[in-house]
């Protein structure tokens, strides 16, 4: 079936770097995307989102980028900190469907 | 402005008892969303629910599982007779009529002996 899904399990930085973090989706329906931060033991929470008649959006050291063309989705983070270690989830909606559809999530993690 | 509240943080129970999960919305929405999620692996989608309403059953699974959300109090999830493969974190999420945004609780561990 359809899903979401994303290529790199874990990334590891040093503080300061950008870090990219990816995702790919295969419903072509699909036209809203969120990005989810989730630290142990919490709940996920909310990041960024998109919707689909944009390719880019920036948020405060986040940037989302859309490539409905390769049906791909990325997370920029500027300057990352050890703060932002975590696992990151992307996820989609289709207008038409109410519920949210997750990835699996990349791990980032940030050595000081 | 209170977040979605979920209760209990953790909640152990003997294989065949009952497990029932409370969840209460953010205030102002009422839409309400039930995920499961098991170690190093996404959310699963289980259940999206109006007030008094079941709209999206689809993630459910058929026996055992069930919920609700009443008009007044919290929404529920309740898991009967519960297996160890039951053992997850469940979270809630509320959104208000008109925004596709979840907004997440804590989750609660369940962990069944």
């Amino acid at each position: 079936g359809e899903s979401v899904g994303l290529h790199l399990p874990t990334l590891s930085v040093q503080e300061g770097d950008n870090s990219i973090i990816n995702c790919a989706y295969s419903n072509s329906a699909s036209d809203y995307f969120i990005w989810y931060k989730q630290e142990s033991g919490k709940g996920p929470q909310f990041i960024i989102d998109i919707r689909s008649n944009m390719d880019k959006r920036q948020g405060q050291r986040v940037t989302v980028l859309l490539n409905k063309t390769v049906k791909h989705l990325s997370l920029q983070i500027a300057a990352t900190q050890p703060g932002d270690s975590a696992v990151y989830f992307c996820a989609e909606n289709n207008s038409g469907y109410s519920t949210l559809t997750f990835g699996k999530g990349t791990m980032l993690l940030v050595s000081p | 402005n209170a977040g979605v509240m979920q209760n209990p943080r953790h909640l152990v129970r003997r294989r065949g008892q009952e497990a029932r999960l409370r969840c209460s919305p953010m205030k102002g929405h009422s839409h309400v969303y039930w995920y499961r999620q098991l170690p190093e692996e996404g959310l699963k989608f289980m259940v999206y629910l109006q007030k008094e309403n079941i709209i999206d059953e689809s993630g459910m699974p058929k026996e055992r599982f069930s919920a609700e959300f009443p008009k007044e109090g919290p929404s529920i999830l309740r898991i009967q007779q519960v297996v160890r493969g039951d053992s997850a974190a469940y979270f809630c999420a509320s959104s208000p009529p008109t925004n596709e945004k979840l907004f997440f609780g804590s989750g609660t561990q369940l962990s069944v002996l």
